[in-house]
């Protein structure tokens, strides 16, 4: 069965403090990963996505997370958050390939900036 | 194109009412998902289809849950009768074909039973 695990639950940082929020996943194909965030009251969107090729990869608003197939990792980090950056992040996978193509998500991490 | 569009936005009803939710996926797009996020259990796919059809609703929690794709651009959701643990905001989202795409979710539906 496919699993996501995101380890902090909720994190409070300081303006232009560095992130870095974990994520492990479990599954036994070959995978895309992504991570959304959720600003309070609204959808998902899309912050960044692993296809191939690259295991680092850039996203919106200046984050980014390195996917590293040993450790079944996809972390997702932002160098100085901002105040803005408060929300609720997911870590989310699914299958290339037949099997579960719907994506599977972590618990979320809450992310409390302040100013 | 003006993204996964859902409705109503807000919904509040009695307890043992028939509730539906709508869903208008993304034009082109071959998957359509229904989530739902409460804060307990977090975000849980319900069901979803591919070309109109229904591929895995393992996660439809109880029989009072059902969902329909009558053609390629509109989904429900219903559940009947309604009851309070139900309450919760429910995604709809939709993906193109192929091995790398992405899902886009629409603004959800926030169900409140009372």
């Amino acid at each position: 069965a496919q699993s996501v695990s995101q380890h902090n639950h909720h994190v409070i940082l300081s303006e232009a403090a560095s992130l870095e929020l974990g994520c492990n996943y479990s599954y036994g194909g070959t995978v895309n990963l992504f991570w959304y965030v959720q600003y309070p009251g609204q959808h998902l969107q899309l912050l960044l996505k692993y296809f191939s090729g690259d295991p680092l990869v850039k996203g919106i608003k200046g984050f980014e997370a390195e996917f590293i197939k040993s450790k079944f990792s996809f972390n997702l980090r932002k160098p100085s958050v901002q105040w803005s950056d408060t929300a609720e992040y997911f870590c989310a996978v699914n299958g290339k390939d037949t099997g579960r193509r719907a994506l599977t998500f972590g618990s979320g991490t809450r992310l409390q900036v302040q100013p | 194109d003006a993204g996964v569009i859902q409705s109503p936005r807000h919904e509040v009803t009695e307890m043992g009412q028939e509730v539906t939710l709508r869903c208008k996926p993304i034009s082109g797009h071959d998957y359509l998902f229904w989530y739902r996020q409460t804060m307990m259990r977090g975000l849980e796919l319900l069901i979803y289809f591919n070309n109109n059809v229904p591929i895995d609703d393992s996660g439809m929690p109880e029989d009072r849950f059902s969902a329909k794709m009558p053609n390629a651009s509109f989904s429900t959701l219903k559940i009947q009768p309604s009851e309070p643990r139900d309450s919760a905001v429910y995604f709809c989202a939709s993906r193109a074909t192929g091995r790398n795409t992405e899902a886009f979710f629409g603004q959800g539906t926030r169900l409140t039973v009372v």
